[in-house]
Order: structure tokens, then C-alpha cells, then sequence
């Protein structure tokens, strides 16, 4: 079974600043995917970022970049230039690759990140 | 968003009342999935379906059951609810696992 463990309850930021929030998992899987997800004030779930772990090279969209350390099981998820709009809990979650069977998401527990003005 | 919809989005029951909360989808995927959210829990899997009456367990599946008799549709039923299972309900769906907006079921 998988584990993923967020370390980091809660976070604060001030608007144009950096943030980076920490994730780390338990697999003994080789093929699987890594996502962030963002969860504002509304309860919609969104997809923030994806990796593919056989990727070696960090995933990135637009502010929002990962840190993937495969050996050390370790996915952190940076914010540059922070945004009053990034104020969420934000998950990170793990699916294996197994394309026979359901890809499901296990969830870390969450880090409440609010930026401040 | 990928065409998912839940409803109810709210619902307030009584313990022992059974409960259905209904998953539909438009883009035709095959999986579908059902988790619930709770405080420090993050999202918990409930049960998902991999076909039409194709489905399985996931990590939380007591006291729920599924069904999906349509490619689109992916109901989650409590036959009995409880006060443990107040908790908010996402749907989700597709290969990259795109959400539904949550149902918030409170079970007094």
C-alpha cells in the first residue's frame, strides 16, 4: 500500500513571494504518477500539476513547478510570485500506473496555504 | 471539470435513512470514482468502477455500496445512514481523475 505524507499543516505566504510546500510518499512501485491538487474556499478540487516518475526532468506549469526526488520519494510543489488566489488547502496525491486496473489517487492530508496581502 | 456533475450538492438525513448520491459524467470515460473527504483525512477512496457493473472496493468501503448501469452514471448508496458517514462526498472521474463539485451530506 501507499502512504503520502504532507509535513506541513498549514503555510503562509506574502502575495509575490515564493512558497514551496513539502510532500513526501511510501511505494515500493517503479511506475506511478505524482499530482498536486488545489482545493480553494469553494471545495472544488483542481488539478494544479502532474508528474510522471519515469520522467526525470521536474514538471512545471506556469508559477507552480515541482521538485522530484525519486530516491528520496519526495514531490515538493513551489509557488513563485504567490497570488492572494492561491489561498487553499492544497493535496498531493499518488496513483501507481497500472493500466488494467483502476488508477486510484492516495491522498495526502492537506497543507492549508494562506497568502497574505 | 471534464462534464462531472453531483447531486444532491446538499443533503441533511436522519441515521437509518438510506442515501444515494449520484455521479454523471459526459466525456464517455470508463472509470469512475467515489471518495469522501474528512478533517484531516484528505480524500479517502470509496468504492470506483472500472465498466458498466464493473466496480470494486476501495480503502473505505463499509457501509457503502455502487452501481453503474450506464457508462455515465455512478451512484454511491449508504443503505443505512450513520452519523460517521457526515462527510463531504467527491466524484471523480477519467484517467487524469478530474472532480465533481462535492456533495456535503450531514446524517443527524
Amino acid at each position: 500500500a501507499q502512504t503520502v505524507t504532507q509535513s506541513q499543516p498549514e503555510m503562509s505566504v506574502q502575495e509575490a513571494e515564493t512558497v514551496t510546500l513539502s510532500c513526501t510518499y511510501d511505494t515500493s512501485e517503479n511506475n506511478y504518477y505524482l499530482f498536486w491538487y488545489k482545493q480553494p474556499p469553494s471545495r472544488q478540487m483542481i488539478l494544479v500539476i502532474r508528474q510522471e516518475a519515469y520522467k526525470q526532468q521536474n514538471a512545471t506549469e506556469n508559477r507552480f513547478s515541482v521538485n522530484f526526488q525519486k530516491a528520496a520519494k519526495s514531490f515538493s510543489l513551489k509557488i513563485s510570485d504567490s497570488q492572494l488566489g492561491d489561498t487553499a488547502m492544497y493535496f498531493c496525491a499518488f496513483m501507481k500506473h497500472d493500466n488494467n486496473a483502476g488508477n486510484m489517487l492516495t491522498f495526502g492530508g492537506g497543507t492549508r496555504l494562506m497568502v497574505k496581502p | 471539470d471534464a462534464g462531472i456533475t453531483q447531486s444532491p450538492r446538499h443533503k441533511v438525513t436522519e441515521t437509518g435513512t438510506p442515501v444515494t448520491l449520484r455521479c454523471h459524467q459526459t466525456e464517455n470515460h470508463r472509470y469512475m470514482y467515489w471518495y469522501r473527504q474528512d478533517p484531516g483525512h484528505g480524500l479517502r477512496l470509496i468504492h470506483y468502477s472500472y465498466g458498466v457493473k464493473d466496480t470494486d472496493k476501495g480503502e473505505v468501503s463499509d457501509g457503502y455500496s455502487v452501481s453503474r448501469s450506464k457508462t455515465e452514471d455512478f451512484l454511491l448508496t449508504l443503505e443505512s445512514a450513520t452519523s460517521s458517514q457526515t462527510s463531504v462526498y467527491f466524484c471523480a472521474a477519467g484517467p487524469k481523475q478530474f472532480f465533481g463539485p462535492g456533495t456535503r451530506l450531514t446524517v443527524l
